[in-house]
């Protein structure tokens, strides 16, 4: 299985400030015949399901704000947050789709300082 | 609107079975793959399983291999993923997630979510 691993754990940061979410992956999840990197990113809040903000590492779903950027490719792979805003308290995850099983990192939580 | 919705929380004594629904609405169902996910209380999510609607076909992680069974209907209006000989550590928010198109491989981006079901085993 391809593992994912997120640093940090947990972060705080002041409003307005830059958010940086890192994700590793145990093996390539660009796929070469398409250059595609098979990483997607989510957002989940307290009681809600986890919501789509990234897919083939960069590429940001509809309705996202620009504050929030990916980027990365092979195994390393990056989530930021521009200026932190309240609404953006959440749990972040990073998912490879490259194989199955499509496995999630175990998430970090982003608060507010 | 797009949606998938799920039946409601199961209570289930240890070794029973429980199966959960969902039902997607605003998109044709038969079109895309079916993921199951789940996520214990205050942990991180596990993806399980998905189903071809258009196929049958499926694929579940090796941990569940032999105790989990994803199904759509015959009129693939409804999916269903059901566990057996449940544990306590079964316990866990399950849901659904809509992947690639029918189509296509199943290595896609899940851009469409259920709310969830809860599911204690207790």
């Amino acid at each position: 299985d391809i593992v994912m691993t997120q640093s940090p754990d947990s972060l705080a940061v002041s409003l307005g400030e830059r958010a940086t979410i890192d994700c590793k992956s145990s093996q390539s999840v660009l796929f070469s015949s398409n250059n595609r990197d098979y990483l997607a990113w989510y957002q989940q809040k307290p009681g809600q399901p986890p919501k789509l903000l990234f897919y083939w590492a960069s590429m940001r779903e509809s309705g996202v704000p620009d504050r929030f950027s990916g980027s990365g490719s092979g195994t390393d792979f990056r989530l930021t947050i521009s200026s932190l805003q309240a609404e953006d308290v959440a749990v972040y995850y990073c998912q490879q789709y490259y194989r199955s099983p499509f496995t999630f990192g175990p998430g970090t939580r982003v608060e507010i300082k | 609107q797009m949606q998938l919705v799920q039946s409601g929380a199961e209570v289930k004594k240890p070794e029973a079975s429980v199966k959960v629904s969902c039902k997607p609405s605003g998109y044709t169902s038969i079109d895309y793959y079916m993921h199951w996910v789940r996520q214990a209380p205050g942990q991180g999510l596990e993806w399980m399983a998905w189903i071809n609607p258009n196929t049958g076909a499926t694929d579940y992680a090796q941990k569940f291999q032999g105790r989990v069974t994803v199904t759509r209907d015959t009129s693939i209006t409804t999916f269903s993923m059901e566990l057996s000989n449940l544990r306590s550590d079964d316990t866990a928010v399950y849901y659904c997630a809509r992947g690639a198109v029918a189509a296509a491989r199943p290595n896609w981006h899940f851009d469409l979510w259920g709310r969830g079901t809860l599911v204690t085993v207790s």
